[in-house]
């Protein structure tokens, strides 16, 4: 099975630095995705780590350690709309669940002012 | 930009009809899915779907659920007699590939059953 947790709720201040974290317990690992979802919307995808270390894309950063089962997601600069749910999700082993993604159950981020 | 597109945006039905929700996947795509969220809780996998036949499915996805690709473009997903813990977002994702690839979400289609 797999066993994905983050924390439910983070605050910050705008222009602040944010690091959300993520850990797993899964039969296998293929990769670790971050989304992002607003209220209401649909996930959209930010970051993917198959491979241990940092992945960095602008003013957000993904980082892994598949010996630890933990990754985290930086947020840098933050904006208020940057406020939104951050979705921590891995693949399943390969086989039949190669596609399937299993989601944590979301941090909310809240930016303040 | 290309894009995943779903409709109806809203569907409110009643208990025990069948509803359909539809899916225009990435056109170069070859992987489909269905995932659901029930409100306050995390996205769930329902089904992937390639080459004309279900992947993979969940316990989720029982007897009550079926997809199709009924031509090129469309990807649908129907429920059966609908229950009212059925209420829910649904989406739509969509892959070039299987394995590592990225998956890209539609918009959602919000399934009220009263």
């Amino acid at each position: 099975g797999q066993n994905i947790d983050q924390p439910t709720e983070m605050t910050a201040t705008e222009g602040a630095i944010v690091q959300i974290n993520c850990t797993y317990q899964t039969s296998g690992f293929n990769g670790l995705f971050w989304y992002q979802q607003h209220a209401g919307e649909a996930p959209t995808f930010l970051s993917y780590n198959v491979l241990d270390g940092l992945e960095e894309k602008g003013r957000f950063s993904s980082f892994l350690s598949r010996s630890k089962g933990y990754s985290y997601l930086l947020l840098k600069e933050l904006q208020m709309k940057d406020s939104a749910s951050y979705l921590c999700a891995s693949h399943g082993v390969r086989g039949s669940t190669l596609g399937r993604l299993y989601f944590g159950r979301g941090t909310q981020l809240t930016v303040w002012p | 930009e290309p894009e995943v597109t779903q409709t109806p945006s809203h569907q409110v039905t009643q208990m025990g009809q069948e509803v359909i929700l539809r899916c225009v996947p990435i056109s170069n795509h070859l992987y489909f899915y269905w995932y659901r969220q029930i409100l306050g809780q995390k996205v769930e996998f329902l089904v992937s779907f390639y080459n004309n036949e279900i992947s993979e499915k969940s316990e989720i996805f029982d007897d009550q659920f079926s997809v199709e690709r009924p031509d090129g473009s469309n990807f649908t997903l129907k429920i059966r007699s609908t229950k009212l813990e059925d209420s829910a977002m649904y989406f739509c994702a969509s892959s070039e590939n299987e394995g590592a690839d990225t998956q890209y979400f539609g918009p959602g289609t919000r399934l009220t059953v009263l």
